[in-house]
């Protein structure tokens, strides 16, 4: 599975555009890129899935490179409702590949202040 | 629909005691899962099953067992409760996708607050 790194926290003022960066280096061919939300007391929540270039939904961007060694989740103009945790997996879990399902780190705490 | 449901949302057990997690969810979804997620830790998976009858370990199962004998149901046992297991345990399940049209999307139940003194 692929190993990845975000940043574990990133404060930003209410307004302002949030990018948090995930590497992933050793991502394979057959590998997509899913960010989760975790408020607090609350159990993770799907924001967005990209394979390759840019992803947008009406929650956020996910923008690829090529090389597709990292990726970024933007989220425009950020509320005080945005403070949360943000999870970066990487992974195909097809159940024919033998992989174990995608793996959580410790995400990125983001604080948002008004 | 109800999404996925967990319940109890909170326990207290004494050490040594036995309890069951219930999960459910209503989405016809193949996969369900087990996580757990300790104090400013991300999530860890337990165990996992991709099918109704089969179960299969994840990154911590150690002291954990659970059954899939419903589709719909995914059950985590604790045989003999020890500290080390209080933790905030969550249930997803996901249906499975075609091979290179995306990975899995997970539903997460609320989660279940468990304490073992």
């Amino acid at each position: 599975l692929a190993k990845t790194t975000q940043p574990i926290s990133m404060d930003s003022y209410e307004g302002q555009e949030v990018n948090i960066t995930c590497s992933h280096n050793n991502i394979a061919t057959n590998d997509y890129i899913t960010w989760y939300q975790q408020f607090p007391s609350q159990g993770p929540r799907f924001i967005i899935q990209g394979y390759k270039t840019k992803v947008t939904n009406e929650v956020a961007s996910l923008f690829i490179p090529a090389d597709r060694k990292s990726s970024t989740l933007s989220l425009p103009r950020v509320s005080l409702s945005d403070t949360a945790v943000y999870y970066c997996l990487v992974g195909d879990q097809a159940v024919d590949s033998g992989n174990t399902p995608l793996v959580f780190g410790k995400g990125t705490r983001l604080s948002v202040i008004a | 629909n109800a999404g996925v449901t967990q319940t109890p949302k909170f326990r207290v057990l004494k050490t040594g005691q036995s309890m069951t997690l219930l999960c459910a969810q209503d989405m016809n979804h193949e996969y369900m899962y087990w996580y757990r997620q300790d104090p400013g830790m991300g999530l860890r998976l337990i165990h996992y099953s991709v099918g109704e009858g089969t179960t299969a370990k994840g990154e911590v199962p150690d002291g954990y067992n659970v059954s899939r004998l419903k589709k719909q149901n995914f059950l985590l046992g604790l045989e003999s409760a020890a500290p080390s297991q209080t933790s905030v345990y969550f249930c997803a399940s996901s249906y499975q996708r075609d091979r290179g049209s995306g990975a899995n999307v997970l539903t997460f139940g609320a989660g279940s607050r468990l304490t073992v003194l």
